[in-house]
């Protein structure tokens, strides 16, 4: 079955660096493009960014734009997220999660992980 | 950028109630609508794509409709297990820009 497993959260000082990492499994690693999706506590869901099933293309949500970064390693089936400069606002679960269409991004998400939480506090 | 807008942002209901909640996208998204179910501590599950195409395994009292900008998702018969809140998701401006709404809290009155 699909599993996605994120790791890498925990409690980092405001304007440190910290990088998630999605490890996957149960799917065509190198078809699909892949999310990373965030929840601050009590908070509504936010779209962050996404890596087409090759890597070539990436995007961005305008909050987190110049600071994060998506990655991956088809070679590992694992997506990364690299996280600077972060600020106390980004504090929050982070999921990784898959897009539903081969090859092409279609931007419905239909795995999730189980999420991170990442605190960014002094 | 597309802005949606959820309403009601909580709501109570009894089992067995039918249960509508209210997507609207500040423009035309063409049925590019997602609907999904969370329950607390756990990820978002897929419900209904297209608006209103039902994910497998996603039980038939569950149904989406609308067009242009408005949407609803209807459940019809609500049991216990589906208190939960629920998230609509434009993907019409694809793969730029993805946008949920805020949320819809369903909880037992």
């Amino acid at each position: 079955q699909v599993q996605l497993v994120e790791s890498g959260g925990g409690v980092v000082q405001p304007g440190r660096s910290l990088r998630l990492s999605c490890a996957t499994s149960g799917f065509t690693f190198t078809s699909y493009g892949l999310h990373w999706v965030r929840q601050a506590p009590g908070k509504g869901l936010e779209w962050l960014t996404l890596i087409s099933f090759d890597g070539s293309q990436k995007y961005y949500a305008d909050s987190v734009k110049g600071r994060f970064t998506i990655s991956r390693d088809n070679s590992k089936k694992t997506v990364y997220l690299q996280m600077n400069s972060l600020r106390p606002e980004d504090t929050a679960v982070y999921y990784c999660a898959k897009d539903q269409e081969t090859v092409v991004i279609r931007g419905l998400i239909d795995y999730w992980g189980q999420g991170t939480l990442v605190t960014v506090s002094s | 950028d597309i802005q949606m807008t959820q309403s009601p942002s909580s709501l109570s209901a009894s089992v067995g109630d039918r249960v509508t909640i209210t997507c609207r996208a500040s423009q035309g998204i063409n049925s590019c609508l997602v609907w999904y179910q969370q329950k607390p501590g756990r990820a978002p599950k897929l419900l209904l794509y297209g608006a209103s195409i039902l994910e497998g395994g996603v039980p038939s009292r569950f149904s989406g409709s609308g067009s242009g900008t408005d949407y609803t998702l209807t459940i019809g018969g609500l049991q216990p297990e589906d208190f939960a809140t629920y998230y609509c998701q434009q993907y019409y401006t694809t793969p730029r820009q993805l946008t949920f709404g805020g949320g819809t809290k369903v909880e037992i009155k």
